[in-house]
């Protein structure tokens, strides 16, 4: 089955600084989905993406789904951010697959 | 205010009790998804629901029971049988473009 692997597993940043989070998944997909979870466990739907590039503030995600990657930029990180970000992408018309996870620490 | 609202958002049980979590949502969304979540791991399907008064076993089914009688509701019960049944429960739910919105989860601990 699908694959979906997510780099790095862990990211520590100081307040302000920019990150990129990698999400690499092994067959053709689509459609796919970035949630953030914050430290009190809700999960929120940051972006679904099957292909291109979106922005929403200071996050942003592009899916290359020709080369089986998506992205997604965070900018001038705020304490607001940490949490662990998941990438899912389908593994049938009604589950989804999901990587597992990049915990981001943001320093005050 | 459209959502999916779950509870009870911290729940208590002892050994041996079977305890429902309740999630309830008002998006017309036609499926619905209960995952499980251990500490510092991922999200395990447990069941789901594509339509009303159908659902279907995800990968960790075994100790936990569901009903869809209604759209709006889809009740997960944790049973006696589940040998390890402190986790944080999440709901979700599907728009038919395939985003998945959550609620804010279930924190079971059992004494």
């Amino acid at each position: 089955g699908i694959q979906v692997e997510q780099s790095p597993p862990d990211l520590i940043l100081q307040e302000g600084a920019n990150s990129t989070l990698r999400c690499n998944f092994s067959d053709s997909v689509n459609n796919l989905q970035w949630f953030h979870q914050n430290p009190w466990g809700q999960l929120i739907n940051l972006f679904y993406i099957p292909s291109g590039t979106k922005q929403n503030g200071r996050l942003s995600a592009t899916t290359v789904a020709t080369e089986r990657y998506s992205l997604l930029y965070i900018s001038s990180s705020q304490t607001t951010d940490s949490g662990v970000y998941f990438c899912a992408v389908p593994r049938s018309n009604y589950q989804l697959i999901w990587g597992a996870g990049t915990k981001l620490i943001i320093k005050p | 205010d459209g959502g999916i609202t779950q509870s009870p958002k911290y729940l208590f049980r002892k050994e041996g009790q079977n305890v429902t979590l309740s999630c309830e949502q008002n998006l017309n969304h036609d499926a619905m998804y209960w995952y499980r979540q251990d500490p510092g791991q991922g999200l395990r399907l447990i069941y789901y629901s594509q339509i009303v008064n159908d659902f279907q076993k995800g990968d960790i089914a075994e100790g936990y029971s569901v009903s869809r009688e209604k759209k709006e509701s889809f009740p997960l019960t944790v049973t006696s049988a589940q040998k390890n049944p402190t986790a944080f429960y999440l709901c979700a739910s599907r728009r038919n473009t395939g985003e998945l919105f959550f609620g804010e989860g279930s924190r079971l601990t059992v004494l």
